[in-house]
């Protein structure tokens, strides 16, 4: 089985420009996570879907970041416009538990804003 | 909000060394979980607890579920270089998200 692919691996951009982060889960898992990961905070859940459907996006940091699930196998993270704070690595994770553990992380997108 | 306080923060031990971290808590979870994360990677999922009192192992990999619901343990036997990485904690309480401790940074020296 394929574990859960992230793409880009590594993202280097200006403040001000659009940044799309995408997702692909493992096959038949129900839910979808994003997470931010930074040494001051840690990881960080920054909304997850169940069955394709947005369920907690209170860790969204504001409105510039948006997350949408448009298929059970593609999510996408969107910051715009992006600033130096937003630099980070961000994860998706996806699991087919009930208790919504996430169980599968991807390898992250390692984002660099200048 | 939860916090979770994992110790300690980071560890250099020798090769065939055990170690020890630990995860603490301001609030009771049903659930402990223990993750590493190889540099470059995303977490894995070592071992999972859903029993207060619980006591689990994964190869050299030993975990327990605190009696009080509020802390859990990590052992790793005979560590060797590979066990180098973050170890991360988290811990859920009913259907909400997963909560994250800061990590244990392991360094192994051969």
């Amino acid at each position: 089985d394929a574990g859960v692919i992230q793409s880009p691996r590594h993202e280097v951009t200006e403040m001000g420009q659009e940044v799309t982060l995408r997702c692909k889960p493992i096959s038949g898992h129900d839910y979808l996570f994003w997470y931010r990961q930074t040494m001051m905070r840690g990881l960080e859940l920054l909304i997850y879907f169940n069955n394709n459907v947005p369920i907690d996006d209170s860790g969204m940091p504001e409105d510039r970041f948006s997350a949408k699930m448009p298929n059970a196998s593609f999510s996408t993270l969107k910051i715009q416009p992006s600033e130096p704070r937003d630099s980070a690595v961000y994860f998706c994770a996806s699991s087919r538990d009930r208790a919504i553990q996430p169980q599968h992380f991807g390898d992250g997108t390692r984002l660099s804003i200048l | 909000g939860q916090q979770l306080n994992q110790s300690p923060q980071s560890m250099f031990i020798q090769e065939g060394e055990d170690v020890s971290m630990n995860c603490t808590s301001s609030s009771i979870f049903n659930t402990w979980l223990w993750y590493k994360q190889d540099p470059g990677e995303g977490p894995v999922l070592l071992i999972a607890l859903y029993k207060a009192g619980e006591l689990t192992s994964n190869g050299r990999l030993t975990a327990q579920f605190g009696t009080t619901r509020k802390d859990s343990f990590l052992n790793i036997s005979a560590s060797i270089p590979s066990d180098v990485g973050i170890y991360f904690c988290a811990g859920q309480l009913g259907n909400t998200p997963l909560v994250f401790g800061k990590g244990t940074r392991l360094s192994v020296i051969a």
